[in-house]
């Protein structure tokens, strides 16, 4: 059970343009979902908190106008990289808060392979 | 603010053998929770090992278990018998039961030698 299904796995896209990431609750609603950023060999960086009908937040030093994150049902949380340059290029992960035997717990989506040529 | 930190970039451990990951950390909360999880290539994230702060006993998982010093604020883990299929990037996560929010540590690579 808790599942997170993050679509697409790879992308490859032109710089200027916008690409999109969904991560899907499939057995559970996620009122609240985690994005990360990763590069090769590194930590995974907390990017934003996106909660269900209301604007996300951010981390510090994270734009949000270029990272454009919604979160409109309790199964969907979406990624936007608005006008996409190479420096954009890195894997981007989702992750939920799961209840875990009366606590917390947390499952991640697979990951997005992003590369801006 | 929350801290993670995991001063091992790398380790390195012998089949069977047993080898001990660091992790310390920092917060200001009370009530916490802290995690290790494990990478592979495939990069998809794996629950090892979960520990909930007010809980003194440390946690197991078969050949996983956890040294938890709260006062510390360290928590390592302990891999035991190690296997080949060991090898990955493990990190360390500190998650607010506040904030939901997860931190992790820059991540230990662990190989396993045959």
């Amino acid at each position: 059970g808790a599942v997170v299904s993050q679509h697409p796995s790879w992308v490859i896209c032109k710089s200027g343009t916008s690409v999109k990431i969904e991560c899907r609750s499939l057995d559970f609603q996620a009122t609240t979902m985690f994005w990360y950023r990763q590069f090769p060999k590194q930590s995974l960086m907390l990017m934003a908190t996106s909660n269900e009908g209301s604007k996300a937040t951010y981390e510090q030093g994270v734009e949000k106008d270029k990272f454009l994150i919604n979160h409109a049902s309790l199964t969907l949380s979406t990624l936007t990289v608005t006008s996409a340059h190479p420096e954009d290029s890195s894997f981007y992960i989702c992750s939920a808060r799961v209840p875990w035997k009366g606590h917390s717990s947390y499952t991640f989506g697979s990951g997005t392979r992003l590369t801006v040529v | 603010a929350q801290t993670v930190t995991q001063s091992q970039p790398e380790m390195s451990v012998q089949e069977a053998e047993t080898v001990t990951l660091s992790c310390t950390y920092d917060t200001s909360e009370s009530d916490y929770y802290l995690f290790w999880y494990k990478q592979p290539p495939s990069r998809q994230m794996i629950l090892v090992i979960r520990q909930e702060a007010y809980k003194q006993q440390n946690a197991t998982e078969n050949r996983f278990s956890v040294n938890f010093q709260k006062a510390a604020k360290s928590f390592s883990l302990k891999i035991s018998d190690s296997q080949l299929g060991d090898a990955a990037m493990y990190f360390c996560a500190l998650g607010s039961s506040n904030t939901g929010k997860l931190i992790f540590g820059q991540g230990t690579t662990l190989q396993v030698k045959p």
